[in-house]
């Protein structure tokens, strides 16, 4: 089945303590992205990734870090979480990054940082 | 900077109605616009998939329309179902940026009582 999954679906942690969400997808798409999505704020993209090795920031890229070393994984890092980086985490992918792709989405991560 | 608006917030209709959810964005420079389906504690589905240079999209009972210079979208329903009940998010690419970001709306809350 083709899809994108996400690890952790839920997660509580502690200010300060590194923690890395992971996304995975097994359609051979190109392009993915992190968004974040908050009440009354919607959602915001945090990074995104054209192809391998390829990342650039979003609107809201403060607090996170990103790498892509394989297609397929796109994992989210978050070097020294805080209480405003708790919120519901979606990972995103497409064939590309073109004109006419649908974006598919993982199940989502909802992170709470005390 | 574009901008996208869902009115109404929250919606409740009886069972078998035909209802419409409206988005609005405000720069027509726009790519597609797609309509996304969020159920409580999982992802965002895809429902249609509507490019610039098109009027409508359907899927089974859903028809998106989409007037692109008056900045406008909607989301027909037929025949509401309760299994319909979620919420309703439609997101435009945006023309200025070639970064793949998608631009969402807040959200219609749909309710479908039985």
């Amino acid at each position: 089945e083709a899809q994108v999954t996400q690890n952790p679906r839920y997660l509580i942690t502690v200010t300060g303590k590194k923690l890395t969400v992971t996304c995975s997808q097994n359609m051979n798409h190109e392009y993915m992205s992190w968004y974040r999505q908050d009440p009354g704020l919607g959602l915001r993209q945090i990074y995104y990734s054209m192809n391998v090795e390829v990342t650039d920031k979003g609107d809201v890229p403060e607090g996170y870090k990103v790498s892509r070393k394989e297609k397929r994984n796109f994992p989210l890092i978050l070097e020294s979480p805080s209480p405003n980086q708790t919120s519901l985490y979606f990972c995103a992918s497409s064939l590309s990054a073109g004109l006419w792709e649908t974006q598919y989405f993982g199940p989502g991560t909802r992170l709470l940082v005390l | 900077k574009q901008e996208v608006t869902q009115i109404p917030a929250a919606l409740s209709v009886p069972e078998g109605e035909n209802l419409v959810l409206n988005c609005s964005f405000t720069d027509s420079a726009i790519y597609n616009l797609q309509w996304f389906r969020q159920d409580p504690g999982k992802g965002l589905t895809s429902l249609l998939l509507i490019q610039s240079s098109q009027r409508e999209q359907t899927s089974g009972r859903l028809n998106a329309s989409l007037d692109k210079s008056s900045g406008r979208s909607t989301l027909y329903i037929a025949a509401s179902q309760p299994g319909d009940s979620a919420t309703y998010l439609c997101a435009v690419k945006d023309g200025s940026s070639n970064t793949g970001k998608l631009i969402f709306g807040q959200g219609t809350t749909l309710q479908v009582k039985p």
